[in-house]
């Protein structure tokens, strides 16, 4: 089974400035990664497919990259809104979920 | 509107069953997959178990298999999730999900749109 870990657990950002969020695949998903944000109380949302795609109505200032085995989320500008945890899946495989990384005020 | 409408919370006794609902609304919704997501307090998300909503067939997580029960029913373009015999470590929220499904690709899926999620107490 393919383990996805993200890193750091807690990022602390200030508003306005860039966050970078990383998420390590145990074996080659080549470029099958998607990331979610997860705001309190609130379900999941999809704002990155395919590891760099943007969904349907998810702002420039999320981006994503990676291949392989190493992705990358960047925000930036970090907004008030973008307070969350995210989540990197991939479906390259069996799928499976990271473990989270909260990005939270600093 | 295109949306997913969960079942309302629910708190149960050691041993009860239970069944949990989630309809979707939208064009065609019938030929969409649909999953479930535990996610229990303070955790990340886990995939359960997903089903077609057209032919009810079925995949599970290997973790969830023999523990939880999918099925659908097309008609009302509806999943739900059952157990049999709840146990206080089912504690949970679950949320259900529509597959982006990249079906005959050689991949697999991820979700593209989500319930609110309906929160499953068990307590003696």
């Amino acid at each position: 089974d393919i383990v996805m870990t993200q890193s750091p657990a807690t990022l602390s950002v200030s508003p306005g400035e860039r966050a970078t969020l990383s998420c390590r695949a145990s074996q080659s998903v080549n470029s099958n990664v998607v990331w979610y944000q997860q705001k309190p109380g609130q379900a999941p949302r999809l704002l990155i497919y395919g590891a760099s795609t943007r969904a349907t109505g998810i702002p420039a200032r999320f981006s994503g990259s990676g291949s392989g085995t190493e992705f990358t989320l960047t925000i930036s500008p970090m907004q008030s809104e973008d307070f969350a945890v995210y989540y990197c899946q991939q479906y390259n495989h069996w799928p499976a979920f990271g473990g989270g990384t909260k990005v939270e005020i600093k | 509107e295109v949306q997913l409408e969960q079942s309302g919370a629910e708190v149960k006794k050691p041993g009860d069953s239970l069944k949990i609902s989630c309809k979707g609304y939208g064009p065609n919704f019938s030929r969409y997959w649909i999953g479930w997501v535990r996610q229990m307090s303070g955790r990340g998300l886990e995939w359960m178990a997903v089903i077609h909503l057209s032919d009810s067939k079925t995949k599970y997580s290997p973790s969830f298999e023999g523990q939880v029960t999918i099925s659908a029913d097309k008609s009302i373009s509806t999943a739900y999730l059952q157990w049999s015999s709840l146990k206080a470590s089912d504690t949970a929220m679950y949320y259900c999900a529509r597959l982006y499904y990249y079906e005959n690709t050689g991949l697999y899926w991820h979700f593209d749109l989500w319930g609110r999620g309906t929160l499953v107490t068990v307590s003696s």
